[in-house]
């Protein structure tokens, strides 16, 4: 079975501009998370979606977007880059819709750096 | 929201020692996962602890749970070079829109030979 992958793997972009980073889950999940991991505040939880519908949001601003399709793909939008929003963003795929209670298969991760 | 707070932030051990990360909440949990990031990698899942009191080992990887479920440890027997990596604990808890996993902040392992 294919792992979760995500695209892109690096990105670069200026302050003020917008990214879209896309995540496909393991065939079958519903259930796709996403985190930002930076080094000063570890794993923070941005949304999860399941089914297309966005179940739980984390602490973050509204510049921070993401949608689900009914093939489960999922992606993120970052809107009005700022330089503290260099991180990487972890997807993370599970099968159930309780997916706190259920192993969590992370992608490799989009490395954003914003210049 | 509620957070899980992991000790130590970093351990350094000579290979062959123990190593031991804990993680505390202030509310009861319901659950709590442990996660392996490799440097350079991603989160790999390594065990969900539900019940009170519940430990569960994986070869040299000994899991608690509290009785309370409120705290949990990862204890490391004979650390081997391989262990390299940082532990995340996660909890279900509680948010502004409802329930998420919420991760720890990790406890990073170095082991030299």
């Amino acid at each position: 079975k294919a792992g979760v992958t995500q695209t892109p793997r690096y990105l670069i972009k200026t302050r003020g501009q917008q990214v879209t980073l896309s995540c496909s889950p393991i065939s079958g999940h519903r259930s796709v998370s996403w985190y930002q991991q930076t080094p000063g505040q570890g794993l923070q939880f941005l949304f999860e979606y399941f089914s297309e519908t966005q179940r739980n949001k984390g602490n973050f601003p509204g510049r921070f977007s993401g949608r689900q399709f009914s093939n489960s793909r999922s992606e993120m939008n970052v809107s009005t880059l700022e330089l503290g929003d260099s991180a990487l963003y972890l997807c993370a795929s599970s099968f159930s819709r309780t997916s706190g209670y259920n192993e969590q298969f992370f992608g490799p991760g989009t490395r954003l750096t914003v210049l | 929201g509620q957070q899980v707070m992991q000790i130590p932030q970093y351990q350094h051990v000579q290979e062959g020692e123990d190593f031991t990360t804990y993680c505390n909440s202030s509310t009861t949990l319901s659950n709590i996962q442990w996660y392996k990031q490799r440097p350079g990698g991603h989160p790999v899942f390594l065990i969900q602890l539900v019940k009170s009191g519940e430990v569960k080992k994986q070869k040299r990887l000994t899991f608690q749970f509290g009785e309370a479920k409120k705290n949990s440890s990862l204890h490391i027997t004979a650390t081997q070079t391989t262990d390299v990596g940082t532990y995340f604990c996660a909890a279900l808890t509680n948010h502004q829109a409802g329930t998420a996993l919420i991760f720890g902040k990790g406890t990073t392992l170095s082991v030299s030979s």
